[in-house]
């Protein structure tokens, strides 16, 4: 089984900030990870995944996700946000060999002026 | 292709009323998922199905809750009856089958039980 922890329910930050948002997994198989963006009022659109290979993977809007295997997370980050970003952000994780996708509970991004 | 749509956007209803929730999922996707959406739960899976068939229901709260796919264009997600703690943003997903393959969503269906 796997699972999903995003503890930090609500990130604000300031205009140009950077900022990370957390990620910790647990699995008893290998995993695939991602991240999905959702704005007001809509559903789930993807950011960026991590499949195999650079632990460094960059997605749209300028955010990146590093996988770390030993501390099984995958934290978001970006090194300077924008009002525009303010939305709720899910981490997910498909274990190897399902298509069982598992989200977290979610980090709103607050973004001020 | 259209994205993944569902019906209705909202839906208010009275207690023990039945609702019966639509998707249709992107064509050529092979595999469809129900979410529900809550401020305390985050974003819960309910079930999910592969080639019409659901592979895994283990996340449906109650007896109350029950989903078909009928063909592959096509599944409904029906509570009956209804109560308030059901109230919540319902998504529908779709993807190709396999575990790298991205999930696509709908716009939800926002549920009110009154």
């Amino acid at each position: 089984a796997q699972s999903v922890t995003q503890l930090d329910s609500q990130v604000p930050v300031f205009e140009e900030a950077p900022v990370e948002l957390r990620c910790n997994y647990s699995s008893s198989v290998s995993v695939y990870l991602f991240w999905y963006v959702q704005y007001p009022n809509q559903g789930l659109q993807l950011l960026l995944k991590y499949l195999s290979g650079s632990t460094l993977v960059k997605g749209i809007n300028g955010f990146e996700a590093e996988f770390n295997k030993s501390q099984t997370s995958f934290h978001l980050r970006k090194p300077s946000v924008h009002i525009s970003d303010t939305a709720e952000y899910f981490c997910a994780v498909n274990g190897r060999g399902t298509d069982k996708l598992i989200f977290g509970t979610g980090t709103r991004l607050q973004v001020f002026p | 292709d259209a994205g993944v749509i569902q019906s209705p956007r909202h839906e208010v209803t009275e207690m023990g009323q039945e609702v019966t929730l639509r998707c249709k999922p992107i064509s050529g996707h092979n595999s469809l998922f129900w979410y529900r959406q809550t401020m305390m739960r985050g974003l819960e899976l309910l079930i999910y199905f592969n080639n019409n068939v659901p592979i895994d229901d283990s996340g449906m709260p109650e007896d109350r809750f029950s989903a078909k796919m009928p063909n592959a264009s096509f599944s409904t997600l029906k509570i009956q009856p209804s109560e308030p703690r059901d109230s919540a943003v319902y998504f529908c997903a779709s993807k190709p089958t396999g575990a790298r393959t991205e999930a696509f969503f709908g716009q939800g269906t926002r549920l009110t039980v009154v």
